[in-house]
């Protein structure tokens, strides 16, 4: 399908273990980011990357981390997840030179 | 942190009526936007504006920027049932430092 996709939807998990949130795009942006809601925060940056491999940190990135060895996939790792890492995350995508950032539909991770 | 602050936090009207939703920060930016966002949904961007003073109007939406770039409104005339969302500005002071605001729970009740 075409457009920006998140998987899985939903996760639960435990504190300490290892938890992988993907990110796909079809629309060859070389632009992706990675954002948390939780209540009373809005979003926050985690991480976003400007092209393939070529990464940086946002406003919270503690705790992530992030790679991009295709443009068309930006995966975020929780190695270690931890309660307060229990939110909903969510990944965008945008062209070089536009304002407007499309959002994927969010992943909510809960962890235990 | 540029912090963005939105008032109100919750705001339930009837259909018809008209609301004010408000974005402040201490901060200045070089564009802000808003966007709504719907349950299980991610957020969709609505406008943008980049000028001090602007002001832009989608259908029954009126978004200003204030003169000092520093805050912004959105204002709906007449609310329908299909503008219930959360509603989110967020100020861009960097190529990809954009900040959001805690949001606005909007709900028209038919």
């Amino acid at each position: 399908d075409a457009g920006i996709t998140q998987s899985p939807r939903y996760k639960i998990t435990e504190t300490g273990r290892q938890v992988t949130l993907m990110c796909h795009q079809t629309w060859s942006h070389s632009y992706m980011f990675w954002y948390r809601q939780d209540l009373g925060h809005g979003l926050r940056l985690i991480y976003y990357s400007a092209a393939a491999d070529i990464t940086d940190k946002g406003e919270v990135p503690d705790g992530y981390v992030v790679s991009r060895s295709k443009t068309e996939n930006f995966p975020l790792t929780l190695e270690s997840a931890t309660r307060s890492q229990t939110s909903v995350y969510f990944c965008a995508s945008r062209a070089p030179g536009l304002r407007t950032k499309f959002f994927g539909p969010g992943t909510r991770l809960t962890v235990l | 942190t540029q912090l963005l602050e939105q008032s109100p936090q919750f705001l339930s009207i009837q259909e018809g009526e008209n609301l004010t939703v408000y974005c402040n920060s201490s901060s200045v930016f070089s564009s802000l936007q808003w966007y709504r966002q719907e349950p299980g949904e991610g957020p969709v961007l609505l406008v943008t504006v980049v000028t001090g003073g602007e002001v832009k109007k989608l259908k029954r939406l009126t978004f200003q920027f204030g003169d000092a770039r520093k805050d912004s409104s959105l204002h709906i005339t007449a609310a329908q049932p299909g503008d219930t969302g959360l509603y989110l500005c967020a100020g861009k002071t960097g190529a990809n430092n954009l900040f959001f605001g805690t949001g606005t729970r909007l709900t028209v009740i038919p």
